[in-house]
């Protein structure tokens, strides 16, 4: 079992929609939980990075943590076609020199 | 400011070959990650570079090893390349041994023929 599982999607969805992307992990150790937007051939962007349970608000997203039930998610409001890209979850716990954990992405497509 | 840069950003190499991967942190960030991405799957971490020492490794073979210079500039190395190294490879920049927020070069893409 993987520590971090992630729908691979596809997920298509029309414009202005609100789009919900999930993941769940297994180690209860995590502290840390991030959210990469990465576009076809380019490096993970940093979207949102937040600690323990709870939500976290930027513009159009919304990242919320529920540690209970080991269970996280991104919600992307007004989606455009420029959010067209694939969405890493991602996590480590607080430690030393602690390495992060990704999950397989899910492929995001905003239809026009 | 200067996000992390990676070069080169694409890289052929032959079967039994060794390549040299280069990577500068962001500006203020004194801590190095290296990361493989295969095809169609998430980053997986390679190893960590703070003060000059690897802190921490993932489980890769030997064949990986590395270098962070006093600058915090960092090197990824791998010898005796198989087809199975062929990935995207991202170098992540930080503050601190603690981690904090992790940023992403553009990586360098490797295909071993």
């Amino acid at each position: 079992q993987k520590e971090v599982e992630q729908d691979p999607g596809p997920l298509s969805v029309p414009e202005g929609a609100i789009v919900s992307l999930n993941c769940t992990y297994s180690n209860s150790a995590f502290q840390y939980f991030m959210w990469y937007r990465q576009y076809s051939r380019k490096g993970p962007e940093l979207l949102m990075y937040t600690y323990s349970s709870g939500n976290k608000e930027d513009g159009r997203f919304t990242a919320q943590v529920d540690k209970s039930s080991k269970y996280i998610s991104l919600f992307i409001r007004d989606s455009q076609p420029s959010d067209s890209a694939t969405y890493l979850c991602a996590m480590r716990p607080y430690s030393s020199a602690s390495k992060i954990i990704f999950g397989s992405g899910t492929r995001l497509s905003i239809r026009p | 400011d200067a996000g992390v840069t990676q070069s080169p950003t694409h890289l052929i190499k032959t079967r039994g070959q060794q390549v040299t991967l280069r990577c500068s942190p962001k500006s203020g960030h004194d801590t190095v990650s290296w990361y493989q991405q295969a095809l169609g799957q998430g980053p997986q971490f390679i190893f960590q570079y703070y003060e000059e020492e690897e802190r921490q490794r993932g489980n890769f073979p030997d064949r990986f090893s590395g270098h962070q210079f006093p600058n915090y500039s960092s090197e990824l190395n791998v010898n005796a390349l198989l087809l199975g190294d062929s990935a995207l490879y991202l170098c992540a920049s930080s503050l601190g041994s603690l981690g904090s927020e992790a940023f992403f070069g553009q990586g360098t893409r490797l295909t071993v023929v």
